[in-house]
């Protein structure tokens, strides 16, 4: 099965401030079709996870273009330019190139 | 619009089996490249890929509980089933289904089901 492994597993942050987090896979995400299906969610307490960005850099329909996703093969990081109070839960990156599809242990989002 | 909801026994025994349903909206498992998943989170934990099923009935299951599960779908009344059976406590978890279009899987989620194994 694929690793995903994310960094840091926790992360405080103030408001506005920029922010990364890192998710690199065990094996390249890259599909023999040329697509890599590397998402990225995020959790609200007490809420299913949403998608905010898939194939590595879309960002879904609605997600404020604060939030960025970039890399390739391995290695990928989701961004965050100007946290605010709302981005606050837990990030995953989870991908779906390769059966099964795993998920990255998360990254908690809090403020300092 | 596309909806999912999850439905299950709320809590069971020790090597019972089971029995979760998503019912949708806004989709059908009839068309080429739907295909719908479970996934699932233990309170304070991180997520599991279990199954999914695709419009051609392609049924895929993580190696880790291969033996245990069972996935279905009834696609006239927009219904996919999973069945895991002989639980254990370490299947307490919320369960999730998610809509799965051809590597565009997961925009669409269920609220999900607290499924609790106790004795």
């Amino acid at each position: 099965d694929v690793v995903l492994t994310q960094a840091p597993p926790t992360l405080s942050a103030t408001i506005g401030q920029s922010v990364s987090i890192s998710c690199r896979s065990s094996q390249s995400l890259l599909h023999s079709n040329g697509n890599t299906y590397l998402n990225w969610l995020l959790q609200r307490p007490g809420q299913p996870p949403q998608l905010l960005v898939y194939l590595v850099s879309r960002l879904e329909s609605g997600v404020p273009n604060r939030f960025s996703g970039s890399g390739s093969g391995t290695d990928f990081t989701l961004k965050i330019s100007g946290v605010e109070a709302e981005d606050l839960g837990v990030y995953y990156c989870v991908q779906s190139t390769h059966a099964p599809y795993t998920f990255g242990a998360g990254t908690k989002l809090e403020l300092k | 619009q596309v909806t999912l909801k999850e439905s299950g026994p709320g809590i069971l025994q020790p090597s019972q089996t089971l029995s979760l349903t998503c019912t949708f909206s806004g989709f059908s498992l009839g068309t080429y490249g739907m295909g719908v998943g479970w996934i699932r989170q233990p309170s304070g934990k991180g997520l599991e890929w279990l199954a999914n099923i695709w419009w051609d009935d392609d049924k895929y299951y993580n190696p880790s509980l291969k033996n245990r599960l069972t996935i279905s779908k009834d696609t006239s009344n927009n219904q996919a089933f999973l069945k895991i059976t002989n639980v254990d406590t370490a299947d307490t978890a919320t369960y999730y289904c998610v809509r799965e279009n051809s590597g565009l899987d997961f925009t669409y989620w269920g609220q999900g089901t607290l499924v609790t194994v106790s004795s």
